[in-house]
C-alpha cells in the first residue's frame, strides 16, 4: 500500500531565505510522486512531478524536489521565499492501481508562511 | 493549456434544492475526477470517470449524482443535501496515468 508523510504541518520562513518541506513516501513499487499548492481560497496547482525521469526535479516558481529512494523522500525546496510563496503545499503519491485508474494519495498537507 | 474551469465559483442552496455544478476540461483528457474538500484539509476522491464511464465511486452519498455527458465536460448534481455537505468541490483531469490538472473550485454552502 502507499502512504506520504508530510513532517511538518506548518513551516515558517522569512523572506528571502529557503523554504525546506518535508516528504516522506511509503510505496510497494516505483511510484509518481507530485507537488500541489493551494493559495488560500484557491484550486490546486501541480508544482512539479516525479515519474521515473531524473531523480531532482524541477518545477514552477522556482521549486525543486529531489527523489532520494534510499530515504523514502521527496523534499520540496525553493532558494529563496517571496511573500506570494504562502500557501498550502500537498505531497502526494500516485500508485494504487483501480483498472485503468491511478487514484492519488495525499499528504495531510504543509503550511508555509512568509514573513517580511 | 492545462486549464481546467469549473461553475459556479459560489454556489448557495437550501437543503431541498436541486443544483448542479459544471466542469469542462479541452487538454484531450480521458480521466475525470470530482473532489471535496474540507478547510485544511486534503481533498477527498468522490467520483472518477474514465472515458466518459463511471469507473470509481468512493461510496458517495446518493444525493450527489455526477453525469460525463462527453469526453470534455462533467457534472455534479447535487439534491437533498445537508450542511455538513458545505466544501469546495474541486474537478480534475488526466490522461489516464499522468499527473492530474485541478480546476479552481466551487465553494458550496448549504444552508
Amino acid at each position: 500500500a502507499q502512504s506520504v508523510t508530510q513532517l511538518d504541518s506548518h513551516v515558517s520562513v522569512s523572506e528571502g531565505t529557503p523554504v525546506l518541506l518535508r516528504c516522506n513516501y511509503s510505496s510497494s513499487y516505483s511510484p509518481s510522486l507530485f507537488w500541489y499548492v493551494q493559495h488560500p481560497n484557491k484550486g490546486l496547482q501541480l508544482l512539479l512531478k516525479y515519474t521515473s525521469a531524473a531523480t531532482l526535479v524541477k518545477g514552477i516558481n522556482g521549486f525543486e524536489a529531489e527523489f532520494k529512494k534510499s530515504e523514502t523522500s521527496f523534499h520540496l525546496t525553493k532558494p529563496s521565499a517571496h511573500m506570494s510563496d504562502a500557501a498550502e503545499y500537498f505531497c502526494v503519491v500516485s500508485g494504487y492501481l483501480t483498472g485503468n485508474n491511478r487514484k492519488l494519495i495525499w499528504g495531510l498537507g504543509t503550511s508555509l508562511a512568509v514573513n517580511p | 493549456d492545462t486549464e481546467v474551469t469549473q461553475t459556479p465559483k459560489h454556489l448557495v442552496m437550501g437543503m431541498t434544492n436541486k443544483k448542479s455544478l459544471k466542469c469542462e476540461q479541452h487538454m484531450g483528457h480521458r480521466a475525470m475526477y470530482w473532489y471535496k474538500q474540507k478547510a485544511k484539509k486534503p481533498p477527498e476522491l468522490m467520483f472518477v470517470y474514465s472515458y466518459e464511464k463511471l469507473s470509481i465511486n468512493e461510496s458517495v452519498p446518493s444525493r450527489f449524482s455526477p453525469e460525463c455527458p462527453n469526453s470534455s465536460l462533467l457534472n455534479l448534481h447535487l439534491h437533498a443535501l445537508q450542511p455538513e455537505d458545505s466544501a469546495l468541490y474541486l474537478c480534475a483531469s488526466s490522461q489516464l496515468t499522468g499527473p492530474q490538472y485541478f480546476g479552481p473550485g466551487t465553494r458550496l454552502t448549504v444552508t
